[in-house]
């Protein structure tokens, strides 16, 4: 069974702390995706990858960074969190790039940032 | 740039009635179109899909019927259950974003014993 899981469910830090979410696909999938979701704003797409150490801009990447040093885990951090990137962060992968492809995600990690 | 509206919620049913959750979407060329649920304290997963003009997805009840002529791709079920209730989101992928998916703002289902 197709198998995606993010390093916490809830996490809490404070301004300016350095933050790192994990997401671990157990799929052998090509692609993998980081989103915030928000009320009213459905999901957003802060960055993705399609091969390891390989890695593109979403929509909103500001503030955000990531790292994919293997395939089956891809990383995003927070270089300094901000009150502003409170949110329910959710990973995602897919098997390849066409536009077909359905993307599998984990459960979703949320972060309050105080 | 590619886009995807669908109906605000929430929406509140009781057990047994219809349902139709609207989504109409802008794209170029020919986008694939996707319906995602999400229950409570879970990620998203896929519900239905379609791929071209006419298609029907459907699973679990839920069906979507894509229409190039309308823009759309409305999510419908005959007899919802308590079960059903969740959030859920139309989207779509195209040609000119094909490594993405656009999504919409989500609607809220709740279903009334």
């Amino acid at each position: 069974d197709v198998k995606v899981t993010q390093s916490s469910r809830y996490l809490v830090k404070r301004t300016g702390e350095k933050v790192f979410l994990e997401c671990v696909q157990d799929m052998d999938h090509e692609n993998m995706f980081w989103y915030r979701q928000d009320p009213g704003l459905g999901l957003r797409l802060i960055y993705f990858s399609y091969d390891v150490k390989m890695k593109e801009k979403g929509d909103i990447p500001e503030g955000y960074s990531v790292s994919r040093e293997k395939k089956e885990r891809f990383s995003l951090i927070l270089e300094s969190a901000s009150t502003n990137q409170t949110s329910m962060y959710l990973c995602a992968s897919s098997l390849g790039l066409a536009n077909q492809e359905t993307q599998y995600f984990g459960p979703g990690t949320r972060l309050l940032v105080l | 740039g590619d886009s995807v509206t669908q109906m605000e919620g929430p929406v509140t049913l009781s057990e047994e009635a219809f349902l139709t959750i609207n989504c109409t979407y802008t794209a170029t060329g020919y986008p694939s179109l996707f319906w995602y649920v999400q229950y409570p304290g879970e990620g998203l997963q896929l519900l239905l899909k379609a791929t071209k003009a006419d298609d029907k997805g459907s699973n679990k009840g839920f069906e979507a019927t894509y229409r190039k002529e309308t823009t759309s791709f409305h999510l419908e079920k005959g007899s919802v259950q308590v079960s059903d209730s969740a959030v859920y989101f139309c989207a779509l992928t195209g040609y000119s974003s094909a490594s993405k998916i656009i999504f919409g703002s989500g609607t809220r289902l709740s279903i009334r014993p």
